[in-house]
């Protein structure tokens, strides 16, 4: 099974600031990863498919970087409604595996 | 718009057995495989299982694989999991999701989740 480890599992960000979150996976799976947003009783939110591609409707704000094991995820002004849980997704093999989540909280 | 709507969660006791649907709208349902993922409250995001558009191939994840049972009717544009022997641990949000191959590889949309309590 294909590993994704995902850091950091929490950070503390002021509105404005520039947020990095990063997957690893365990071995190489091209562009086959998302990246979702999940807020409390709320079903996660695609906001990256292919690893750098926008989500239609999604802010420009958000960005995705990376291929074969190595990627990112960068919001580059965060807004209030950012604050939120972020999960990556690899669906290059199953059994498909998500990162742990980054938790991302008010400063 | 492309939804889907989850049912069939509730309480049951260990042992038992339940059968979730999701029912898609919006959009062709035979032309895409389904995905079913769950989520312990409060915790993370585990993927489940999953089933090709024609239904001919299934795929589980290891902690579920001889319980869960995913299939799916076309006809009705919905799609089943069979949760068997149910354990005290498979209390989740278990939610369904499209799965795009191509013109934007992933899963969206998800559904709202339907909660499963597993609990005597």
């Amino acid at each position: 099974d294909i590993q994704m480890t995902q850091s950091p599992s929490s950070l503390s960000a002021s509105v404005g600031d520039k947020v990095t979150i990063t997957c690893r996976a365990s071995q190489v799976i091209r562009y086959d990863l998302g990246w979702y947003q999940q807020k409390p009783g709320k079903p996660p939110k695609r906001l990256i498919y292919g690893a750098s591609s926008l989500q239609s409707g999604v802010p420009s704000r958000f960005s995705g970087s990376g291929s074969g094991t190595q990627f990112t995820l960068t919001i580059s002004s965060l807004q209030p409604e950012d604050f939120a849980t972020y999960f990556c997704l690899q669906h290059n093999s199953y059994p498909y595996t998500f990162g742990q989540g980054t938790k991302v909280e008010i400063k | 718009e492309e939804q889907l709507l989850e049912s069939g969660g509730g309480l049951v006791q260990p042992g038992g057995s339940l059968r979730l649907s999701c029912e898609g709208s919006g959009f062709t349902f035979s032309g895409y495989a389904m995905s079913w993922v769950r989520q312990v409250p409060g915790k993370g995001l585990e993927w489940v299982s999953g089933i090709s558009s024609r239904g001919s191939a299934a795929y589980y994840a290891d902690s579920v694989k001889g319980r869960f049972t995913v299939s799916r009717d076309n006809s009705k544009n919905t799609l089943f999991l069979q949760i068997d022997s149910l354990r005290v641990d498979d209390t989740a949000v278990y939610y369904c999701a499209k799965f795009e191959l191509y013109h934007a590889p992933g899963f969206d949309p998800w559904g709202q989740g339907t909660l499963v309590t597993v609990s005597s």
